[in-house]
C-alpha cells in the first residue's frame, strides 16, 4: 500500500499572506507527482506534473517543488487571495497506471 | 475547452439496487479511469481501461464493479448490487497518452452515489 501524506489538513489565512504545503510520498518507484485544485462542486484540475529531482514549476502565484530522493514536494502560494481557497490534492504516480493521492489541504483565504 | 462530463450529478439507489454511472471522456484521450471518494477520507483508484479492457484495478474493484465502453464515447462504471459503503463521490478521468510521465489526467465534476 502507497503511502502519500500531506499536511496540514487545513489551512486559514488572511488575503495577501504566502503559503505552503506539504504532499509526502514514497522515494521508491517514483514516476511522477501530480498536484490539483479542488474547488467544490467543480471538477479538480491539473496544476502541475513534477517528473524530476529538483524540479520547480509555477503558474501565477503557485509554486512547486520536488525532491524525488527524500520524497517530498511543497506547494507555495504567494499573495493569498480568496480565490485560491480550494483544496490542493497532491498524487504520486509510480511506474503503474494509477494516481495514488494524499488527503488534500483545504485552504481557506479571508478577504 | 474540452472537458470531461459526468452524469447524474447525484444519484440514490436503495441497497442491493444496481446503478450505472455514466462518463463522457475527452475525445481523442486513451487511458479512462474511475476513481471515488468516500466523505472524509482520501481518493481512491478504482480502475483504469485501455484499448477496451482493464489495464489495472484496485482491491475494492470487486465483481460486484464493472466498466464499459459500450459505443466509443461513453465510459460507464456498473456497481451491480449497492451497498451502503459504496456511497461515495466516483469521479471519471481520462488522460490523453498511455503511460506518458507528463500527462496530467482531467477529471469530471463527479457523481454523488448515496446508498440508502
Amino acid at each position: 500500500i502507497l503511502n502519500v501524506e500531506q499536511s496540514p489538513q487545513s489551512l486559514h489565512v488572511q488575503e495577501g499572506d504566502s503559503t505552503n504545503f506539504t504532499c509526502s510520498f514514497p522515494s521508491s518507484n517514483f514516476y511522477a507527482l501530480h498536484w490539483y485544485r479542488w474547488e467544490t462542486a467543480k471538477s479538480p484540475e491539473a496544476l502541475f506534473v513534477m517528473t524530476l529531482n529538483g524540479d520547480e514549476k509555477k503558474k501565477g502565484r503557485i509554486s512547486a517543488t520536488l525532491n524525488t530522493k527524500e520524497g517530498y514536494s511543497y506547494l507555495y502560494i504567494k499573495g493569498s487571495q480568496p480565490e485560491d481557497s480550494a483544496t490542493y490534492l497532491c498524487a504520486f504516480n509510480n511506474a503503474g497506471n494509477m494516481l495514488t493521492f494524499g488527503g488534500g489541504t483545504r485552504l481557506m483565504v479571508k478577504p | 475547452e474540452p472537458e470531461v462530463t459526468q452524469t447524474p450529478s447525484h444519484q440514490v439507489t436503495q441497497m442491493g439496487q444496481e446503478v450505472i454511472l455514466r462518463c463522457v471522456p475527452i475525445s481523442n484521450h486513451l487511458y479512462f479511469y474511475w476513481y471515488r471518494q468516500i466523505l472524509g477520507q482520501k481518493v481512491e483508484f478504482l480502475v483504469s481501461f485501455y484499448n477496451n479492457e482493464i489495464s489495472e484495478k484496485s482491491e475494492i474493484f470487486d465483481d460486484q464493479f464493472s466498466v464499459e465502453r459500450p459505443d466509443g464515447s461513453n465510459f460507464t462504471l456498473k456497481i451491480r448490487s449497492t451497498k451502503l459503503e459504496d456511497s461515495a463521490m466516483y469521479f471519471c478521468a481520462s488522460r490523453p497518452r498511455a503511460r506518458s510521465m507528463n500527462t496530467e489526467a482531467f477529471f469530471g465534476q463527479g457523481t454523488r452515489l448515496t446508498v440508502v
